[in-house]
C-alpha cells in the first residue's frame, strides 16, 4: 500500500529557533500534500494544501510566513516552523493522496512531528 | 464550507458490547473514509465508501455510506480492549482532494 513518511518524528527545541519537518511519498508520486495540525484528544484541523511546482494553498488563518511549504518535487514535500514559539507545539501530520490514480483515492498520512517548544 | 459532525465524542465501554459512531453533514461527499488513529501516530485508513447506500464490513467492524452521500456510520461489534483509539471520519467533498474531517470519536473499551 502507499506509505508516506514523515520526518523527524519529534523535536524539542527552544523558542525562536525554525524548525523543518519533510513529508515524503514512498512508493508514488504525489502532485498534492497537505499539512495538518492537531491539538490533543482533538481531530485533524487541514493548514494548508501544497502543490509540486507551485505555491501552497493555505486555510484561512494560517500565516503563511509562519508556516513555510515548500513542495519541490513529486515525492517531498516539507513544513517550516519559522521562529517557533511555545504556542506552536503542536502535532503535525501531513498526508498524500493518490487522486493523480483514480477517482476517490484516500489519502495517506504520515505518523506525525511531535513539536515541542520550550 | 462544508462541515462534518462526528458523534459521540467520548464513548467508553465494556468489552464484549456494541457501538456505533455517526458522522452527518447537509452537504454531499464524493466519498468518505474513516481512519483509526493511535497516540502519537498518524492516522490509518480503515474504508472508504462512495456509492450511495454502500455498506462495507471489516472483521467486527460495520461501515455504512447514506443512501444521499451526506451521512456514514460505524459499527463495532462485541467490542475489544484492541479497539481502544480515536476514529475519524472524514468526507471528500468538492474541493479537490480536500477531506473534511469529523471531530473524531475516543474510543476506550475495558476489559
Amino acid at each position: 500500500g502507499a506509505v508516506v513518511s514523515q520526518h523527524p518524528s519529534r523535536v524539542i527545541c527552544k523558542s525562536g529557533t525554525s524548525v523543518k519537518i519533510e513529508c515524503r511519498s514512498l512508493d508514488f508520486q504525489a502532485t498534492t500534500m497537505f499539512w495538518y495540525r492537531q491539538f490533543p484528544k482533538q481531530s485533524l484541523m487541514l493548514m494548508a494544501t501544497s502543490n509540486e511546482g507551485s505555491k501552497a494553498t493555505y486555510e484561512q488563518g494560517v500565516e503563511k510566513d509562519k508556516f513555510l511549504i515548500n513542495h519541490a518535487s513529486l515525492t517531498l514535500s516539507t513544513l517550516t516552523v519559522t521562529s517557533a514559539h511555545p504556542e506552536d507545539s503542536s502535532f503535525y501530520i501531513c498526508s498524500a493522496d493518490l487522486q493523480g490514480y483514480g477517482s476517490n483515492q484516500p489519502q495517506h498520512f504520515g505518523d506525525g512531528t511531535r513539536l515541542s517548544i520550550l | 464550507t462544508q462541515l462534518l459532525e462526528q458523534s459521540p465524542q467520548f464513548l467508553s465501554i465494556q468489552e464484549g458490547e456494541n457501538l456505533t459512531v455517526y458522522c452527518n453533514s447537509s452537504s454531499v461527499f464524493s466519498s468518505l473514509q474513516w481512519y483509526r488513529q493511535e497516540p502519537g501516530e498518524g492516522p490509518v485508513l480503515l474504508v472508504t465508501v462512495v456509492t450511495g447506500g454502500e455498506v462495507k464490513k471489516l472483521k467486527r467492524l460495520t461501515f455504512q455510506f447514506g443512501d444521499a452521500r451526506k451521512d456514514s456510520s460505524l459499527h463495532i461489534t462485541a467490542a475489544q480492549p484492541g479497539d481502544t483509539g480515536l476514529y475519524l471520519c472524514a468526507g471528500m467533498g468538492t474541493s479537490y482532494g480536500k477531506l473534511t474531517f469529523g471531530q473524531g470519536t475516543i474510543l476506550t473499551v475495558h476489559p
